[in-house]
């Protein structure tokens, strides 16, 4: 039973250009919501997150949507950079820590030249 | 100065056979994890160990064994190794009590049952 769900397994970005990476779960216990960034043979690296609390966190070129009623959220990023090219996970957890984090399957974001 | 790291990276052994993986983490952190990464690329945690203390245990075989011997580490020792354990074993850490808690993850170690 999948709880969080990336439907995109990639996404190809012309440089420059808006990457719309999204996210659905469906625990409504969920209050806090991360976003890891994965290049090749290397562990995942934290990129930015969200409690349950807001809607919306900027942080530079990403900003994380939450929206709750849909149980989704998304990941923008712009302007989208070559070295933006990695797979890109979302993770929830529950009680506003990440004790527990439950991963989605990521999505492969190519940012081309 | 690397913040988690995992040795070895590469373990390529025989189905049968008993390995260990090693973890440490110099970030004064003092809860470390477990996950695992299948060949459908889902990364499920395995283990949590808090000050050394195991907190969290997914339903893992008794075959998988992490031992804490103190905070800033955490092994990982797998007996009779089967294929199906082939897989990506990748090492957290975090500390916890300061509000919301960031995951760092180790490198990872690619582990190949024959």
């Amino acid at each position: 039973d999948q709880q969080v769900k990336q439907n995109s397994p990639s996404l190809s970005v012309q440089e420059g250009r808006i990457s719309i990476l999204n996210c659905d779960y469906t625990n409504s216990m969920f209050d806090y919501f991360l976003w890891y960034k994965k290049y090749p043979a290397e562990g995942p690296t934290f990129l930015i997150s969200i409690s349950s609390i807001k809607d919306k966190n900027e942080d530079g070129r990403f900003t994380v949507f939450l929206n709750k009623s849909a149980k989704h959220l998304s990941l923008h990023i712009v302007p989208s950079q070559p070295g933006d090219s990695a797979v890109y996970f979302c993770a929830a957890s529950s009680q506003g820590g990440s004790e527990k984090l439950v991963f989605g399957k990521g999505t492969k974001l190519t940012v081309n030249p | 100065d690397t913040a988690v790291s995992q040795t070895p990276k590469y373990l390529v052994t025989q189905m049968g056979n008993d390995k260990s993986i090693k973890c440490e983490q110099n970030l004064g952190h003092d809860t470390m994890y477990w996950y695992k990464q299948d060949s459908k690329k889902f990364l499920k945690i395995m283990f949590s160990y808090n000050n050394k203390e195991l907190i969290i245990n997914e339903t893992v075989p008794n075959r998988f064994s992490p031992k804490s011997p103190d905070k800033a580490h955490l092994n990982l020792h797998i007996n009779s190794l089967e294929l199906g354990d082939s897989a990506v074993y990748f090492c957290a850490s975090t500390l916890t009590g300061k509000g919301v808690e960031t995951q760092y993850f180790g490198p990872g170690t690619r582990l190949l049952v024959l």
